[in-house]
This record gives structure tokens, C-alpha cells and sequence, in this order.
């Protein structure tokens, strides 16, 4: 089936620890982006990528890192440096950064 | 920056009931859109809108561009219990080399069977 796929579903991870989130896409999509979701507040954007081996800063990067090597895949790191990283991370793509997106099933992440 | 003011924040209603939801920005938008998420997912693409003025349909859904490229609404028609969820306006700006897809704080939406 052609969709975008996040994993896991759940994480939990220790404080100070990094984390990665995955996020595939078999939409042949050349953007894909990374939001934060926190209850009560709309999507927020951390990262986005237009084409492989791109990528830009959204509106709230600080404490994440991306990669995008290849064009199917957009992994994002919450790093030790993010100091509320508890939060639902959705990943999404585009045909290409001028088209509506498709959004991944989430991923929880939850820091104790 | 671009701010979406979307409202109401939250509905309750009754079954078979219509519903009207809007979003309103400080900037205009060249393309619209209105996505749905259910509890624990992500969101669902339900309309795209793509020029100023445009009217769209999907089943009982029916949202507007509007005139001013500043403003969208969302109806929903005889609402069912599977239309609980919250539901999202987004505008983008695309234009040159930069991306923006701004979203709303959301609408949730309650269905009383």
C-alpha cells in the first residue's frame, strides 16, 4: 500500500537522551516535513525538506535535527538539547513543497 | 509571522444537526485547506481549495475560499457520530523558494447521538 509510515506508534525514552523518529514515504513525494503537535495547539513546524539531501528550519527547530538522504526517508533526532520534547511528532509529504500534504499516523514520545 | 484564528474552538451538537466552522488570517493564502484528525492519528486531507471564491464538495462536506484570500469556512451537513475529531484549516503562502503551511489551533467537534 502507498502511504507515509511513522515508527513507532509509542516511545518513551529517559531524560537526556536523544531519540530518532521515523518516517518512510513510498509516494515518490520530493517534500516531506516534520510538526509538533501539543494538546490544544495547532501543527507546529520543525523541520521541512523540499528535495533530497535539502533541508530548511521551521518555526520551532532548536533541540531537533533532520537528515534526508534519501528521498523516501526523513528521519528526525529530538535531542538532549529539547527541553519539553514530550509531545505527538507528525511527519507529512508533498508531491512537492507546492502541493497539500499528506500526514503519517504519529508517533508519541513521551520523556520521563 | 502568519497567524490562522480558527473558531469555534470547540462544538457540541446534536446528531443530524449542520455544523459551520471558519478560519480567518492576518495574510492572504493562495491555497486553503481542511484536514480532519481523529484521537491518536494523523490528519486526513478532506478539502483543498485553490483559487479565491472557490466552493468545494466532498460528500457532505462543503468548504469555500474566500474572496479576500483571508478567510476559509468548513460545513459539515447532517452530521453523523463518525464526524467526531478535530478538525483543521491550514493556509499556504507558495510563492519562490519558501514554503509555509500555517495551521489553526483546530475545531473539536462532538457529536450527540
Amino acid at each position: 500500500d502507498g502511504g507515509i509510515t511513522q515508527s513507532p506508534k509509542y516511545l518513551f525514552r529517559k531524560e537526556g537522551q536523544n531519540v530518532t523518529l521515523s518516517c518512510e514515504q513510498n509516494l515518490n513525494h520530493d517534500a516531506m516535513y516534520w510538526y509538533r503537535q501539543d494538546p490544544g495547539q495547532g501543527l507546529r513546524l520543525i523541520y521541512y525538506s523540499q528535495i533530497v539531501n535539502d533541508f530548511q528550519k521551521g518555526d520551532i527547530a532548536e533541540g531537533y535535527s533532520v537528515s534526508r538522504e534519501k528521498k523516501e526517508s526523513f528521519p528526525l533526532t529530538v535531542t538532549s538539547a529539547q527541553k519539553n520534547p514530550t509531545a505527538f511528532y507528525l511527519c507529512a509529504s508533498s508531491i512537492n513543497w507546492n502541493t497539500e500534504a499528506f500526514f503519517g499516523q504519529g508517533t508519541r514520545l513521551t520523556v520521563v | 509571522g502568519q497567524q490562522l484564528n480558527q473558531s469555534p474552538q470547540s462544538m457540541f451538537i446534536q446528531e443530524g444537526e449542520d455544523v459551520s466552522m471558519n478560519c480567518t488570517s492576518s495574510s492572504i493564502f493562495n491555497t486553503w485547506l481542511w484536514y480532519k484528525q481523529d484521537p491518536g492519528e494523523g490528519p486526513v486531507l478532506l478539502i483543498a481549495l485553490y483559487k479565491a471564491g472557490e466552493l468545494t464538495s466532498n460528500g457532505r462536506l462543503t468548504a469555500q475560499f474566500g474572496i479576500t484570500r483571508k478567510d476559509s469556512f468548513l460545513n459539515i451537513s447532517a452530521s453523523i457520530p463518525s464526524d467526531v475529531g478535530i478538525y483543521f484549516c491550514a493556509g499556504q503562502l507558495s510563492g519562490g523558494s519558501n514554503y509555509k503551511l500555517t495551521f489553526g489551533k483546530g475545531t473539536l467537534l462532538t457529536v450527540n447521538p
